[in-house]
């Protein structure tokens, strides 16, 4: 069965600093990642996917993941964290085309100045 | 464009009473979800509708919880009598289906649902 770690309930990070969001999966074949954000208040918004082909994957607000099959890792990263970067995320996990999403039970960064 | 849309966006009930939610998808979108997201314990899938296919119904907790989706559109989540326990948020989510990739999936802002 599918399962997706979220090792870290809640991270700090000062704004500026760099950010790493660590996602540890379990599927038996190669699966769909995604990286979801959930700001206070609103609903989940796609960050990146991995489907095949290059393991680093870019994202939007400069965020960027990198697939690691030999770990079954999919951390999500950025160089330099802005105030509004406050939020949950949450890594998922799907299987063939038309399945649903297993989720991760969130990491929630907070930003400090 | 239109995104996914919720009603109602708050709903606080008494234990016992029956409950509906609605999810109005993206336009063209065959496929749609629905989640169940609890404090501290993400995004729990329930059921899931593709086209005019059988839905997935492997997600709902029990009998009490139902949903369907009329004219492969607007869909709607019914509980029946409330239990505190379903105190959640509900996402619906929709997504084209082209039935070689995983397509990403649109949510909706969520139905709050307070069981008091």
């Amino acid at each position: 069965a599918q399962s997706v770690t979220q090792p870290d309930i809640h991270i700090t990070v000062s704004e500026g600093a760099s950010l790493e969001l660590r996602c540890n999966y379990s599927y038996g074949a190669t699966p769909y990642l995604f990286w979801y954000v959930q700001s206070p208040g609103q609903g989940l918004q796609l960050l990146l996917k991995y489907f095949s082909g290059d393991t680093l994957v870019q994202g939007i607000k400069g965020f960027e993941a990198e697939f690691k099959r030999s770990q079954s890792s999919f951390n999500l990263r950025k160089p330099s964290v802005h105030w509004s970067d406050a939020a949950e995320y949450f890594c998922a996990v799907g299987a063939k085309a038309g399945t649903a999403l297993i989720f991760g039970k969130g990491t929630t960064l907070s930003v400090s100045s | 464009g239109a995104g996914v849309s919720q009603s109602p966006s708050n709903k606080v009930t008494e234990k016992g009473k029956d409950v509906e939610l609605r999810c109005d998808p993206i336009s063209g979108h065959t496929a749609l979800y629905w989640y169940r997201q609890s404090l501290g314990q993400g995004l729990e899938f329930l059921i899931y509708f593709q086209g005019n296919s059988a839905p997935d119904k492997s997600g709902l907790p029990s009998d009490r919880f139902s949903a369907e989706r009329t004219g492969g559109s607007v869909s709607t989540l019914t509980i029946q009598r409330t239990q505190q326990e379903d105190s959640a948020v509900y996402l619906c989510a929709s997504s084209y289906y082209t039935g070689r990739i995983h397509n990403e999936q649109f949510f909706g802002p969520g139905t709050r649902l307070t069981v008091l």
